[in-house]
């Protein structure tokens, strides 16, 4: 059963730390997208990537975030400096939009980031 | 620009009636549609989608959304609804033109009361 993996489930880190947040898609996928959910804000968008190439990035804050895709099988979210506005679960979800699966994004466990 | 409302923060419902979850969407093209559901301390799981076709779509736990085009709805039901089918629901929709990315709504609670 493939599923999307996120590492670490969980973390709790000091304001100005950095953060690292790791993504493994399911294999095949070639689109990959970053959620950030919180009560306030719901669901939104940060980042997506096709084929490892960022796509939009427009939903993240790009004096302190950044997402990368060193490979296929690796998506990262890094946050530096963090800051307690930062505190949420972070998803990864991965797709094939070209395949009969269209458009079905899997999501991954999230990552709860808690920035004291 | 896309849009999606889900008009109810809450929908409570006893269990063994029939459920129902609004969608309402906003695209200049023609959309795709989809629901997911979460679960507490879960990711986002996929229920269903319209793509094309059928506009009575069948999904996963016996629930199905209807696409109506004239009102812009795309409303989940269920007929009969379990006491585990409490959870959040959300709708999304994307611009079938070029590739845009999904927009999702910001959620509908569901509960089931036994």
């Amino acid at each position: 059963d493939a599923r999307v993996t996120q590492t670490p489930r969980h973390k709790v880190t000091e304001m100005g730390q950095e953060v690292t947040m790791r993504c493994q898609p399911i294999l095949g996928h070639n689109t990959v997208f970053w959620y950030r959910q919180t009560m306030m804000q719901g669901l939104e968008l940060l980042a997506y990537f096709r084929n490892r190439a960022p796509l939009d990035d427009s939903g993240m804050p790009k004096d302190r975030f950044s997402a990368e895709m060193p490979d296929a099988t690796l998506a990262t979210l890094k946050i530096q400096p963090s800051e307690p506005r930062d505190s949420a679960v972070y998803f990864c979800a991965s797709g094939w939009p070209l395949a009969g699966d269209q458009e079905t994004q899997y999501f991954g466990p999230g990552t709860r980031l808690l920035v004291l | 620009a896309q849009s999606v409302a889900q008009p109810e923060d809450q929908v409570k419902v006893a269990e063994g009636n029939p459920l129902t979850v609004k969608c309402t969407y906003s695209v200049s093209g023609n959309p795709y549609l989809f629901w997911y559901v979460q679960y507490p301390n879960r990711g986002l799981q996929f229920l269903l989608k319209y793509i094309t076709g059928d506009n009575l779509v069948k999904g996963s736990y016996g629930f199905e959304a209807e696409f109506n085009k004239s009102q812009t709805s795309f409303h989940l039901k269920k007929p009969s609804a379990l006491v585990s089918d409490s959870a959040l629901y959300f709708c999304a929709v994307r611009d079938i033109r070029g590739y845009q990315k999904v927009t999702f709504g910001t959620g509908t609670k569901l509960q089931v009361i036994p």
